[in-house]
């Protein structure tokens, strides 16, 4: 199933740093793009959705769309250890069923 | 806040079992979800739920799976014939209406079938 790629590669960084994950897609259905965050033991939790190429901010969080490239983006200003999680991206098509990343694990170091 | 629950948080059952795992959306949402995660691979969609009924299923929800809203508050998730693997986290979400697709997922149920 190759619709998102995600690298799964762990990335260490320290506190205050920026984090940059970021995701590809090849089905141009996709409607809306998606970020969740995932603890240990936990299931995944949204953070963030846009819907059109750009930039959406929230707080720390920007998440950055490309449709031309179907590339869509993450970014994590002024890390903090409480970000230590799994990020997945996750692109929603058909009757609202989400494709989902393999995911990165984050973990910031104090 | 009100959340997704889902029992139990781990199943150990043996092959040729028949599972069953619980959900409880949020109260005032609409559309229901399952998804799993095999160990080391991505989060996969099963099944969607609306109006007491499947709207769509993956490829992978054959006819060994089946879903159920036995009342009002509980979702569950019936394995026929377990297999191994089946062995996976199963996760349960909601969402509230259409729109944004703001799916809210519960702490998953892992299961282990021997």
């Amino acid at each position: 199933q190759k619709e998102v790629e995600q690298d799964p590669g762990p990335l260490s960084v320290p506190e205050g740093a920026i984090v940059s994950l970021n995701c590809t897609y090849s089905n141009s259905a996709f409607q809306y793009f998606m970020w969740y965050r995932q603890y240990s033991r936990k299931g995944p939790e949204l953070l963030m959705y846009t819907y059109s190429s750009g930039n959406k901010e929230d707080g720390r969080f920007t998440a950055q769309v490309d449709k031309s490239s179907k590339y869509i983006s993450l970014f994590i200003r002024d890390s903090q250890p409480s970000d230590s999680a799994t990020y997945l991206c996750a692109m929603v098509y058909g009757n609202n069923r989400l494709a989902f990343g393999k995911g990165n694990q984050v973990v910031v170091i104090p | 806040e009100p959340e997704v629950t889902q029992t139990p948080s781990h199943q150990v059952t043996q092959m040729g079992q028949e599972v069953i795992l619980r959900c409880v959306p949020i109260s005032n949402h609409l559309y229901f979800y399952w998804y799993r995660q095999i160990l080391g691979q991505k989060v996969e969609f099963l099944v969607s739920f609306y109006n007491n009924e499947i709207s769509e299923k993956s490829e992978i929800f054959d006819d060994q799976f089946s879903v159920e809203r036995p009342d009002g508050s509980n979702f569950t998730l019936k394995i026929r014939s377990t297999k191994l693997e089946d062995s996976a986290m199963y996760f349960c979400a909601s969402r509230k209406r259409e729109g944004p697709n703001e799916q809210f997922f519960g702490p998953g149920t892992r299961l282990t079938v021997l």
